[in-house]
């Protein structure tokens, strides 16, 4: 199975700032078939990001994704206090689908 | 709007058996492939087992075959997780999600249910 190693662990910044993720893949996703999603505390997870770089549904587009093959980054321009919470990766090229540990966004 | 409620955790002994079920609403639910999740506490996100819109066709984690039973019930709009042979690393948040299609990314996720496996 494919293994995603995101990167960092916890990610300390102001509101204002931009915030840049990694998810790293043990080998290359198929069609860049990689979502994105956030899951603020005791939330279910929300999809932000799929194909790589097509924002989902009423996702301000603040958010943003790219990335091909085996290096992926979900950039987040502008952060407003809603956007502290953990972000995880997920590959959906092969099976199993599979999941990053996750990127804890916190306040500075 | 598209809403998924999940109900059935609770605590269990090793061994024990549970079911979840995952009531939905907002959508034509027998369009749509669904899937269960879990989160075991403080750690990442694991894919359970999906299950087709005509139920013809499931798929499970290796985690957990031959121990739990993924099934839906079209008519009431339910999904459905039976848990055989619990163990303690079984713990964990158990979402339902509904999938985009076959083998992608979850568009919608309830809010979660928790199991915890424990003596």
């Amino acid at each position: 199975e494919i293994v995603l190693t995101q990167s960092p662990g916890t990610l300390s910044l102001s509101p204002g700032e931009a915030a840049s993720l990694s998810c790293r893949a043990s080998r290359s996703v198929s069609s860049n078939y990689l979502a994105w999603y956030q899951q603020r505390p005791g939330q279910a997870p929300k999809l932000l990001i799929y194909h790589a770089s097509s924002r989902a549904t009423g996702i301000p587009d603040r958010f943003s994704g790219s990335g091909s093959g085996t290096d992926f980054t979900l950039s987040i321009s502008r952060l407003e206090p809603e956007d502290f919470a953990v972000y995880f990766c997920q590959q959906y090229g092969s099976s199993p689908r599979t999941f990053g540990q996750g990127t804890k966004l916190e306040i500075k | 709007q598209v809403h998924l409620v999940e109900s059935g955790g609770g605590l269990v002994k090793p061994g024990g058996s549970l079911r979840l079920s995952c009531e939905a609403s907002g959508f034509t639910f027998n369009d749509y492939y669904m899937s269960w999740i879990r989160q075991a506490p403080g750690k990442g996100l694991e894919w359970v087992a999906f299950i087709s819109n005509s139920i013809d066709y499931a798929n499970y984690a290796d985690s957990v075959k031959g121990r739990f039973t993924i099934s839906r019930d079209n008519a009431n709009n339910s999904l459905y997780l039976h848990m055989n042979n619990l163990r303690p690393e079984d713990t964990a948040v158990y979402y339902c999600a509904r999938d985009k299609s076959y083998d992608l990314y979850f568009d919608y996720w309830g809010q979660g249910s928790l199991v915890t496996v424990s003596s």
